[in-house]
């Protein structure tokens, strides 16, 4: 699978759009960019994927460069509850190899 | 729907102890996979089933075992306990196999090993 790099730490006020990057120089055709995040003492929670096209749904905004080889997760309006560490992982598109590989993410904390 | 259930939430045992952590998927979803967390090592593969079968395995000994019955719920065994097996045990469901499919997570079993 592709690598990915994210910066370690990040901070956002409340209510403000937090904006955290990704690059996956690496990322083949078939390769997903998916995002999920992590509150302290719970498991990881799926928030966002796509191919090629900008992705949005209830959470989050998902914008993916032209040339693929970075993305932009989007949280439109911060709240506190949204302070955690934040997981870009990109993923094969081989039937049968399910594993997701998680990096060290960016803890992003939002500011009152 | 309900989310992906583990249970137990917290599990204490002593070296050379063996351990069954159960898991049971999103209703409708067929694939289960596990994983482990250490702080050292973050978040690592054990393996993946899908009807009942195992598909994919990680780089975990042999003590580390699972199996998956009809109703798509879960079972992972860890025998002789060694303390570095101290970790948060994730079990993720997904639909079906394929990578347009999301994993998604339950909130795990803490195991420690005194």
């Amino acid at each position: 699978d592709a690598k990915t790099t994210q910066p370690p730490s990040m901070d956002c006020a409340e209510g403000r759009a937090a904006n955290l990057p990704c690059n996956h120089s690496t990322i083949s055709g078939n390769e997903y960019v998916y995002w999920y995040r992590q509150i302290h003492s719970q498991g990881p929670q799926y928030i966002i994927h796509g191919l090629k096209n900008n992705e949005t749904n209830e959470m989050a905004s998902l914008i993916i460069t032209e040339d693929r080889k970075s993305s932009t997760l989007i949280l439109p309006h911060a709240t506190l509850r949204d302070t955690a560490v934040y997981y870009c992982i990109v993923r094969v598109a081989n039937f049968g190899n399910e594993k997701l590989t998680f990096g060290t993410g960016t803890r992003l904390t939002i500011i009152p | 729907k309900a989310g992906v259930t583990q249970t137990p939430r917290y599990l204490i045992k002593t070296r050379g102890q063996q351990v069954t952590l159960s898991c049971s998927p999103i209703s409708g979803h067929r694939s289960v996979s596990w994983y482990q967390q250490t702080p050292g090592q973050g978040l690592q593969f054990l393996f993946e089933y899908f009807s009942e079968t195992q598909r994919n395995k990680g780089n975990f000994p042999g003590r580390f075992s699972g199996r998956q019955f009809s109703n798509s719920r879960s079972e992972m065994n860890v025998s002789t306990l060694e303390l570095g097996d101290s970790a948060l045990y994730l079990c993720a469901s997904s639909e079906g196999q394929g990578s347009n499919q999301p994993q998604h997570f339950g909130d795990g079993t803490r195991l420690s090993i005194l």
